[in-house]
């Protein structure tokens, strides 16, 4: 079947604008996470959606970013008033964390670039 | 600091050889654990994961060993190819939370 969805793959953008980077998780996977990547970084966990709960925002770096997921399946990321630390790769993952320990599955990731 | 990390930032190796990539952890509340393969422009791919009841889980051409004595956790791969040329992360789960902590990768060249 087909796999984790992310649009748009490649995204430059000016200093100061906004963003919105879409993810579309495996059909019937009720766990969503997004993590940021930097150029020859590991992973930087930013947000996790899990079914209807409240989601774990403690990874988000600042008020600048914000995350939806609407009706328990897409999930749009905003970035507003783009800096150029925001530069890096932006992976979503989905799978069944609430069957415990389960891999996650990802993504191709969105790059974004700030100039 | 990081709870995961890894020994070697880049590994080269012969096709054909057998490869080993380390990776420690610090947290023994560490339940779950996962090797991931990157290759350019992807996201990761998932390879072997192991539960902490465990020491050795094998698959096809990986082995995944588990020493929870020293927190150690390494990925071994078999008869390496150039195909498995990309950057492997090991990430763990804390029992009770939801997310993965990973490492910051080792990169494997593997020359034909």
């Amino acid at each position: 079947g087909a796999g984790v969805s992310q649009s748009p793959s490649n995204k430059v953008t000016e200093k100061g604008k906004d963003v919105e980077l879409r993810c579309d998780p495996i059909s019937g996977h009720t766990a969503l996470y997004w993590y940021r990547q930097s150029l020859g970084q590991g992973l930087e966990f930013l947000i996790y959606f899990q079914g209807n709960s409240a989601p774990d925002k403690s990874g988000l770096p600042s008020d600048r970013f914000s995350a939806e997921r609407t009706g328990g399946s897409v999930s749009t990321l905003t970035i507003q008033r783009t800096q150029q630390e925001d530069s890096a790769v932006y992976l979503c993952a989905s799978g069944h964390r609430d069957r415990g320990s389960s891999p996650l599955h990802f993504g191709n990731g969105t790059r974004l670039t700030v100039t | 600091g990081e709870s995961v990390g890894l020994h070697l930032p880049t590994l080269s190796v012969q096709e054909g050889d057998n490869s080993i990539i380390n990776c420690a952890y610090s947290n023994s509340a560490s339940d779950y654990f996962i090797w991931y393969k990157q290759e350019s422009g992807k996201g990761p791919q998932f390879i072997i994961d192991i539960r902490s009841n465990m020491d050795k889980r094998q698959g096809q051409r990986v082995t995944v060993l588990l020493n929870k004595t020293v927190k150690h956790l390494s990925l071994q791969i078999a008869a390496t190819q150039p195909g498995d040329s990309a950057v492997y992360f090991c990430a763990e789960n804390i029992r009770g939370y939801s997310t993965l902590t990973f490492g910051k990768g080792t990169m494997l060249l593997v020359s034909p």
